[in-house]
This record gives structure tokens, C-alpha cells and sequence, in this order.
């Protein structure tokens, strides 16, 4: 069964700074997606961005960039220039072919003014 | 509709009573989810269904949860005899299925906060 890890419960950062928030996951599969989610207070989960693994090139959004590593099996998100709207809980999932999302544990990021 | 849409928004039962869930996917998308996420917790998967495929129902803690899709679009999670231990967020998603590659991401509800008393 795949796994995701996150091993960082929480993070801070200061307004403006860069921040990156770990991922790791386990799969025997070769094609697959990954995910970062965000859920702010309000619960809405969001998504921040998306990674085929087919795909060498890493995904970017705006202030949002991953470092897709296939082989270590790590995909961890840079948030660039912090905003204090950046404060949520991130969650890193997993998805492949005909299979529902595996989520991590997520990880509490905290923006300092 | 624009979202997916989950009712009610906040549910408070009494231990032992039965409650109805009711999440309405975003018009098309094949694939729906039901996830549980307790205090401060991540997601919890519950169970999946895919098309007129058989739902995958490995993640139900226990006989005393069941969920239904009809017609493909709507679903109903019913939690029979409610336990304290159950109080939780209750999350609907749905996607959209490409055959080639997999399903896209998941949209989201605002999920039903599920409070047994």
C-alpha cells in the first residue's frame, strides 16, 4: 500500500522569507500524481499544485515550486515570499491509476508578521 | 453546481442516533471520496467510488458506517449508532477521471462537522 510522510507537524516563517515543507512516500507504481494541498481555518482544502511523475520538469504556481525527486521519492514544496495568507495546514498527497489520494499527516505552517 | 457541496455544514446527535451525510460532486466527475479528519488530524480515507465500478470500502472503521452513490452524482455516508469517538470532520471529494492517466485532482467540500454528544 502506498504511504505518505511528512515529518515536519510544524513550520514558522517570517512574512516575505522562503519556506520548504518535506514529503516523502512509498509506491511500487511508475506513473502516478502528487499533490500539495492547502486547508486554511475555514477547512476548504485547496489545491497549491500538481506533479505527473512522467514528468522531469518540476511543477511551478506563482510563489509555489516543487523539488520532485523520483527516485528518492521525495516531493517537497518551496513557498517563496511568504504571505501572512500562506498560514494553513499543508498536506502532501498521493495518486495513481484507478486509486483514491493518499494523504500525509500534514504539516501547521505558521507566517510571522 | 460550481463545487462540491456537502450538507449539512454542522451535525450534533446524540450517541446512539443515526446520522445521513449527503455530498453532491461537481457535475461529470466520475470518481467520489469520503475522507475523515478528527481534531488537528490529517484525512482519513473512508471509501471510494469510481464509475459503476464497485466502491472500494477498505478504509470504513466499521459495520456501523456505510456509504451509497446514486446515480452516479450524489452520495449519502450513514453512520449507524453513533459513537462519541466518531465526532469528526467529514470530507466529500470528487475528480474527474481520465482513462489514460488516472484521475485529476480533488475538489473538495467544506466537509460536515460531525459532533456526538
Amino acid at each position: 500500500a502506498q504511504t505518505v510522510t511528512q515529518s515536519q507537524p510544524e513550520m514558522s516563517v517570517q512574512e516575505a522569507e522562503t519556506v520548504t515543507l518535506s514529503c516523502t512516500y512509498d509506491t511500487s507504481e511508475s506513473d502516478y500524481y502528487l499533490f500539495w494541498y492547502k486547508q486554511p481555518p475555514s477547512r476548504q482544502m485547496i489545491l497549491v499544485i500538481r506533479q505527473e511523475a512522467y514528468k522531469q520538469q518540476n511543477a511551478t504556481e506563482n510563489r509555489f515550486s516543487v523539488n520532485f525527486q523520483k527516485a528518492a521519492k521525495s516531493f517537497s514544496l518551496k513557498i517563496s515570499d511568504s504571505q501572512l495568507g500562506d498560514a494553513a495546514m499543508y498536506f502532501c498527497a498521493y495518486s495513481n491509476y484507478g486509486q483514491n489520494f493518499v494523504f500525509g499527516p500534514g504539516t501547521r505552517l505558521s507566517v510571522l508578521p | 453546481g460550481a463545487g462540491v457541496s456537502q450538507s449539512p455544514s454542522n451535525k450534533v446527535t446524540e450517541k446512539g442516533k443515526d446520522v445521513e451525510l449527503r455530498c453532491d460532486p461537481i457535475s461529470g466527475h466520475t470518481a467520489l471520496y469520503w475522507y475523515r479528519q478528527s481534531l488537528g488530524q490529517g484525512l482519513e480515507f473512508l471509501i471510494y467510488f469510481q464509475g459503476n465500478s464497485a466502491p472500494d470500502k477498505s478504509g470504513l472503521p466499521s459495520d456501523r458506517f456505510s456509504a451509497e452513490r446514486t446515480g452516479g452524482s450524489v452520495s449519502t455516508l450513514t453512520i449507524q449508532r453513533t459513537q462519541q469517538e466518531d465526532s469528526a470532520v467529514y470530507l466529500c471529494a470528487s475528480s474527474l477521471k481520465l482513462s489514460a492517466v488516472g484521475n485529476t485532482e480533488a475538489f473538495f467540500g467544506q466537509g460536515t462537522r460531525l459532533t456526538v454528544v
